[in-house]
């Protein structure tokens, strides 16, 4: 089955350590999207990447990095750099053809 | 700037409508998306309007005015399994671009 599989679906990890979230999809998707989602706030976007090797900062990209070196893959680390990392992450793909953007399943990341 | 407006929460009783509403000021406009959100999960697909007019499937419907930058999405026949966040998202330039979303609004479906 096609889809976006995101991993792990709860992660724990101490304040000053940074985390990588994966996000994989089988869509042959070009564009893939990293929202944060916090109670109140809506999705809100921190990178996106639209081709292989090229990705854009969002709206709150400050904290956070990426990487998109497969079509596939697009892995977002969280840095210590990041005030508040403590939210639910969601990664999306969208293709050509497609209008909607289709969601992983999200990663809830608790810094402790 | 990007601003998309939902009421934060709405109440509906099973078997009622409901109408859920969204006005949006964007940089520009290539298209409205409706997307239903149960807490936790992943957001999905419900809806898109391109043109002016209605966009009917199934039970749910979603009506764009571009000219007045509004959208609404209407669910019939509620069922207390459509409790959930419903988010509103524009995409505004063309090609494969993000969407902005709203902030959804809460709908809970009480007997």
């Amino acid at each position: 089955d096609g889809g976006i599989t995101q991993s792990p679906k709860y992660l724990f990890r101490k304040e000053g350590q940074n985390v990588t979230l994966s996000c994989e999809q089988n869509l042959n998707h070009d564009a893939m999207y990293w929202y944060r989602q916090d109670p109140g706030q809506g999705l809100r976007l921190i990178y996106y990447s639209q081709i292989v090797n090229d990705f854009q900062k969002g709206d709150i990209a400050e904290g956070y990095s990426v990487s998109r070196e497969k079509k596939e893959s697009f892995p977002l680390t969280v840095t210590s750099a990041q005030k508040n990392p403590t939210a639910f992450y969601l990664c999306a793909s969208s293709g050509d053809f497609d209008t909607e953007a289709f969601f992983g399943q999200g990663t809830r990341l608790t810094v402790v | 700037g990007q601003n998309i407006d939902q009421p934060t929460e709405m109440t509906a009783t099973e078997g009622a409508i409901v109408q859920i509403n969204c006005t949006y000021q964007t940089s520009g406009f290539n298209g409205l998306f409706w997307y239903q959100q149960h807490a936790g999960e992943a957001p999905t697909f419900l809806s898109y309007n391109v043109l002016d007019g209605l966009e009917e499937k199934g039970r749910f419907s979603s009506f764009l005015s571009r000219s007045k930058g509004y959208s609404y999405l209407l669910l019939k026949e509620l069922q207390m399994k459509d409790s959930a966040s419903y988010l509103c998202a524009v995409r505004s330039h063309s090609g494969n671009t993000p969407l902005v979303f709203g902030k959804g609004t809460r709908l809970s479906v009480i007997a």
